[in-house]
């Protein structure tokens, strides 16, 4: 089976410029997250997907981030213009939607440098 | 709102016991977890452990809750070099997907 996968693994892209990561869940698993860790920093929510539904944005920074999961399959990530604090590693983690702990499988990260 | 702290630093030689400590605020925590990172790597769930359970032994980790106190802790027995890696304690309340993540300790295990 498959894992989480994110494309691409490294973004070096320059301030105002538009990027979009992308992340291609655990088949058949409805939940989607996404997560930020900025330069030595706790990973940080962003939001929450099931299916095609956001369940939870609240961790979202601002509005130059748009996060989309059309047809509930893979999502897209995308910074527009970004700035040089949206820096980080980009975590994406999927899980089934049933379950008591329904574990969370974590993708390798996309790291993002804004120069 | 949820807060998870960690220490930023641990190293341990090698054929030694590490422990990684961490606290946490959300009292209604329900499910804790130990992720590691290696270099280059995603996110790797270790262990976890419900907020009803004390300890949970699994071959080489232990992991110590007390509720009370809001304290988690990770014991690796006998760390080899390949434990070298970011441990990161989160927390989840139950029925809510959000895991809120420390800022991960640092293990450097010295030959």
């Amino acid at each position: 089976e498959a894992g989480v996968t994110q494309f691409p693994s490294h973004s070096v892209i320059e301030k105002g410029q538009t990027v979009t990561l992308r992340c291609d869940p655990i088949s058949g698993h409805d939940n989607l997250y996404w997560y930020r860790r900025v330069m030595g920093k706790e990973i940080k929510f962003l939001l929450h997907f099931v299916k095609e539904s956001k369940q939870d944005e609240s961790g979202m920074p601002n509005n130059r981030f748009l996060a989309e999961r059309t047809g509930g399959t893979y999502s897209t990530l995308k910074v527009q213009p970004a700035e040089l604090e949206d820096s980080g590693v980009y975590f994406c983690a999927s899980s089934r939607l049933t379950g008591a702990n329904t574990e969370a499988f974590f993708g390798q990260g996309t790291r993002l440098t804004v120069v | 709102g949820e807060d998870v702290e960690q220490s930023l630093f641990l190293s341990v030689r090698e054929g030694d016991s590490s422990v990684i400590n961490c606290t946490y605020t959300d009292s209604s925590s329900t499910y804790l977890y130990w992720y590691k990172q290696e270099p280059g790597a995603g996110l790797q769930l270790l262990t976890y452990i419900f907020s009803n359970m004390d300890m949970k032994q699994d071959q080489r980790l232990t992991v110590l809750l007390n509720k009370k106190d809001k304290h988690l802790s990770l014991r690796i027995a006998d760390t080899q070099t390949g434990d070298s890696a970011i441990y990161f304690c989160a927390e989840r309340s139950g029925g809510y997907q959000k895991v809120t993540f420390g800022i991960g300790t640092k293990l450097q295990v010295i030959p």
